[in-house]
């Protein structure tokens, strides 16, 4: 079974900062199967990139996503007020067949 | 607008049983995957159970292999997770999510329904 670590667990920074969070697999996996979501206190997750890099829809800009094989990033260019939550990456694996959420990453104001 | 309704959670003691239910509307309920995902209290997210759009294939997670059952209604547009056995553990908030496209993804989320497993 895959692992996925996220990196770091809680990160401080300022509006208008770039934040960069990191998602690792325990071993090398397909860029198609990996999305990352945002969940605020009280909310649903909320669907951010898929297939690694692909944002979905509604989703703005300064999100990006990039990486392959066991590393992949988070990329938030100028981080808005509204940005700050909690971000898990997440993998589907074939063997066995299931979905694996990573411990995620908390993104407070400094 | 797809919306995505749970019910039926609340609080039970340990060994006993809980049924929820996802009421779906805005898409073509059939021809997609569901599934259902958990958050503990203080925890991060956990994926439980997954079902195909015709309901034939099911998959779940290690944690509640054999005490959960998941099961959908095309008919109805429902979604539900029969859930036997509870432990303490299974303490959580119950989302079930839409899977997107030809990607394993969640694109739509419910609200969310809150199990509490306690004597």
């Amino acid at each position: 079974e895959i692992v996925l670590t996220q990196s770091p667990g809680t990160l401080s920074l300022s509006p208008g900062e770039r934040a960069t969070l990191s998602c690792r697999a325990s071993q090398s996996v397909s860029s198609s199967y990996l999305a990352w979501y945002q969940q605020k206190p009280g909310q649903a997750p909320r669907l951010l990139i898929y297939g690694a890099s692909s944002r979905a829809t509604g989703i703005p800009d300064r999100f990006s996503g990039s990486g392959s094989g066991t590393d992949f990033t988070l990329t938030i260019s100028r981080l808005e007020p509204e940005d700050f939550a909690v971000y898990y990456c997440q993998l589907f694996g074939s063997s066995p067949p299931g979905y694996t959420f990573g411990q995620g990453t908390k993104l407070e104001i400094k | 607008e797809v919306q995505l309704l749970e019910s039926g959670g609340g609080l039970v003691q340990p060994g006993g049983s809980l049924r929820l239910s996802c009421a779906a509307s805005g898409f073509t309920f059939s021809s997609y995957a569901m599934s259902w995902v958990r958050r503990a209290p203080g925890k991060g997210l956990e994926w439980v159970s997954g079902i195909s759009g015709p309901g034939g294939f099911t998959i779940y997670a290690d944690s509640v292999k054999g005490r959960f059952t998941i099961s959908r209604d095309n008919s109805k547009n429902t979604l539900s997770l029969q859930m036997n056995s509870l432990r303490v553990e299974d303490t959580a908030v119950y989302y079930c999510a839409k899977r997107g496209g030809d990607y394993p993804y969640f694109d739509y989320w419910g609200q969310g329904t809150l199990v509490t497993v306690s004597s």
